[in-house]
């Protein structure tokens, strides 16, 4: 049971570079978020989507982009990389009952470590 | 975004002492739910609670919904050495989630 994979695990850009994170969940969940985890904020959330090709904006929805085109993969591409982006990125998705109904759980990947220089 | 109020900030134990964290909130949820994350690794769900005055457990960790629906608390028995790391608690409600800003847990052995 892979669960939720994210990569890379690690990765370091330059300003002005576009970088896409990548979210794989294998149980087929229909809400998947982003989140990015910075020292004296916690957990903020980017975007999230509701089901294959249905997204929102969260929180800190600036400089980033996302898709959904299926359901098991929610990509997180930043544009233009700043040197403000330099964080911990997670994916999560909330888990599913019966008739599909969601739980409240809430699974994360393990991370994406992105550095700006 | 909302925060919870999560309390203590961290906190330095004996091997084999009980802990005890709380989240405070404003609004009511109707889930509450307890993480665990170890250094450079994603947060990993502990406990989660649905009702209303619900008091559940998972091996040394007992967890408890408030009955005002606006409070949780964690207890964990008998430290170990692996129980270091941050624990935060989560709101939920339609779809939203709400997270306090941790407990930093210091195990001596």
């Amino acid at each position: 049971d892979a669960g939720i994979t994210q990569s890379p695990r690690y990765k370091i850009t330059e300003t002005g570079r576009q970088v896409t994170l990548m979210c794989h969940q294998t149980w087929s969940h229909s809400y998947m978020f982003w989140y990015r985890q910075d020292l004296g904020h916690g957990l903020r959330l980017i975007y999230y989507s509701a089901a294959a090709d249905i997204t929102d904006k969260g929180e800190v929805p600036d400089g980033y982009v996302v898709s959904r085109s299926k359901t098991e993969n929610f990509p997180l591409t930043l544009e233009s990389a700043t040197r403000s982006q330099t964080s911990v990125y997670f994916c999560a998705s909330i888990g599913q009952g019966l008739r599909a109904v969601n739980t409240g759980e809430l699974f994360f990947g393990e991370g994406s470590r992105l550095t700006v220089l | 975004g909302q925060q919870l109020n999560q309390s203590p900030q961290s906190m330095f134990i004996q091997e084999g002492e009980d802990v005890s964290m709380n989240c405070t909130s404003s609004s009511i949820f109707n889930t509450w739910l307890w993480y665990k994350q170890d250094p450079g690794e994603g947060p990993v769900l502990l406990i989660a609670l649905y009702k209303a005055g619900e008091l559940t457990s998972n091996g040394r960790l007992t967890a408890q919904f408030g009955i005002t629906r606006k409070d949780s608390f964690l207890n964990i028995s008998a430290s170990i050495p692996s129980d270091v790391g941050i624990y935060f608690c989560a709101g939920y409600n339609f779809n939203k989630f709400y997270f306090g800003s941790g407990t930093k847990l210091n195990v001596k052995p």
